[in-house]
């Protein structure tokens, strides 16, 4: 199994422009989540997804889209990007078939100018 | 979900054992104490989690109090690739998908 899996791993956009970062998971889990990590802090919670079609806001979602279209797939939308979301994405994915225990993606080092 | 307190930062001597508190002074009777650490600026790892009984698995020991408002994990034998930010998150298992973490205890694992 590759896990989670997130593309790109680093990206630099220019204030306004628009990206989904990636990411998908071959584990079956039901649930998926996105979530930034600004420096020197704790990771924030923008969207979380309980299945397919089924997606909800967390913490941070401002700025951001998500949709659910498979189990495998949790595309993350920046509409319009500003400096204020210069950060590192994780995406991570869980199942109650493992006690819901998250396992986490190497991140998207994003940079927006 | 209830928040958690742990200390910024904590060192523990190569081969010791590392002792990491966490309260939780506000824990509900559904939620459970989970721990996940993060090494550099990989992305956080699972370690262990429990709801009042204490646990054990091939990584580390979960210790929490009678009256669930602290837990501390223990690293039986520290090395120094445990050196990481170690965060404990209180959560009901239904949200266990959108964990609150804080700013967690960087563990710096000594020679």
């Amino acid at each position: 199994n590759a896990g989670v899996t997130q593309t790109p791993k680093f990206q630099v956009l220019k204030t306004g422009q628009s990206m989904t970062l990636q990411c998908a998971q071959d584990m079956n889990h039901e649930y998926m989540s996105w979530y930034r990590q600004d420096p020197g802090m704790g990771l924030r919670l923008i969207h979380y997804s309980v299945g397919a079609g089924i997606t909800d806001q967390g913490e941070v979602p401002n700025g951001y889209n998500v949709s659910r279209s498979t189990t495998e797939d949790f595309p993350l939308r920046l509409l319009s990007a500003a400096p204020s979301q210069t950060s590192v994405y994780f995406c991570a994915s869980s199942s109650f078939r493992v006690g819901y225990e998250q396992y986490f993606g190497p991140g998207t080092r994003l940079t927006v100018t | 979900d209830a928040k958690t307190t742990q200390p910024p930062s904590m060192d523990c001597a190569e081969g010791r054992a590392a002792n990491l508190p966490c309260n939780h002074s506000t824990i509900s009777g559904n939620e459970y104490v989970y721990w996940y650490r993060q090494i550099h600026s990989q992305g956080p790892q699972y370690i262990i989690h429990g709801l009042k009984n204490n646990e054990t698995n091939e990584m580390a020991s979960l210790i929490i109090t009678e009256d669930r408002k602290s837990s501390t994990l223990i690293l039986p034998h520290a090395t120094l690739r445990d050196t990481a930010v170690y965060y404990c998150i209180v959560s009901s298992q239904t949200g266990a998908n959108n964990l609150f973490f804080g700013t967690g205890t960087r563990l710096t694992v000594i020679p």
